[in-house]
């Protein structure tokens, strides 16, 4: 199975910029598509999609939110960080039938 | 809207099954991949498998391969997941999910079902 690597805490400060990675045992990328998605997750509720392919913003998300990079390294930045948006943040890949997610970032108020 | 209602929390005891369900609604059943993803308490996320309500077929992470059996109901519109031979290791919240045919995401997500495994 493809393991992805998060770092387990990111401490912030509100307004400033968030970046939280996530790093992949072997590619995720297909040709153009890289099969890297992002979730959002506030304790004692369901996780909610942000970002898919890895740039995509999902419908109804703030574009504060972003997603970028390819192959094994991807990241997630949130500018500027509300209050809002604390949280634990968790990558999924799907290029292997066997769908995997990291291990969460929880997003920390400086 | 797309709205993905799961049933309530179990107590179950050890070596017993459980069935727990996940009612759609907003869209069309029978043309989405339904996921269910288990989270036990402080961890991460676990993919368990995919069922695709329209001809029923399913597709199993290999670790749950005998643990949990994915049906759906075209006519409720209602996907459940039985979990079998429960242990300890059962004890988790788990999700239902709905990912559109073809996508590799999950973009509607179920409350979730608290499942406790306990004597």
């Amino acid at each position: 199975d493809i393991v992805l690597t998060q770092s387990p805490a990111l401490a912030v400060s509100l307004g400033q910029r968030a970046t939280i990675s996530c790093r992949a045992s072997q590619s995720v990328s297909i040709s153009r598509y890289n099969l890297m998605h992002w979730y959002q997750q506030k304790p004692g509720q369901q996780p909610k999609l942000l970002i898919y392919r890895a740039s995509n913003l999902a419908s109804g998300i703030p574009a504060r939110f972003s997603g970028s990079g390819s192959g094994t390294d991807f990241t997630l930045t949130i500018n500027p960080v509300q209050a809002d948006d604390i949280a634990t943040y968790y990558c999924q890949q799907s290029r292997e039938s066997t769908w995997t997610f990291g291990g969460g970032t929880k997003l920390e108020l400086k | 809207q797309v709205q993905l209602q799961q049933s309530g929390a179990e107590l179950v005891k050890p070596g017993s099954s459980v069935k727990i369900s996940c009612k759609a609604s907003g869209y069309t059943f029978t043309s989405y991949d339904m996921h269910w993803i288990k989270q036990q308490p402080g961890n991460g996320l676990e993919w368990i498998g995919w069922i695709y309500p329209g001809n029923g077929n399913t597709k199993y992470n290999q670790k749950f391969n005998g643990k949990a059996t994915l049906t759906a109901d075209k006519s409720s519109s209602t996907a459940y997941m039985q979990l079998s031979s429960l242990t300890s290791e059962d004890s988790a919240v788990y999700f239902c999910a709905r990912s559109p045919t073809m996508a590799d995401y999950f973009d509607y997500w179920g409350q979730g079902v608290m499942v406790t495994v306990s004597s």
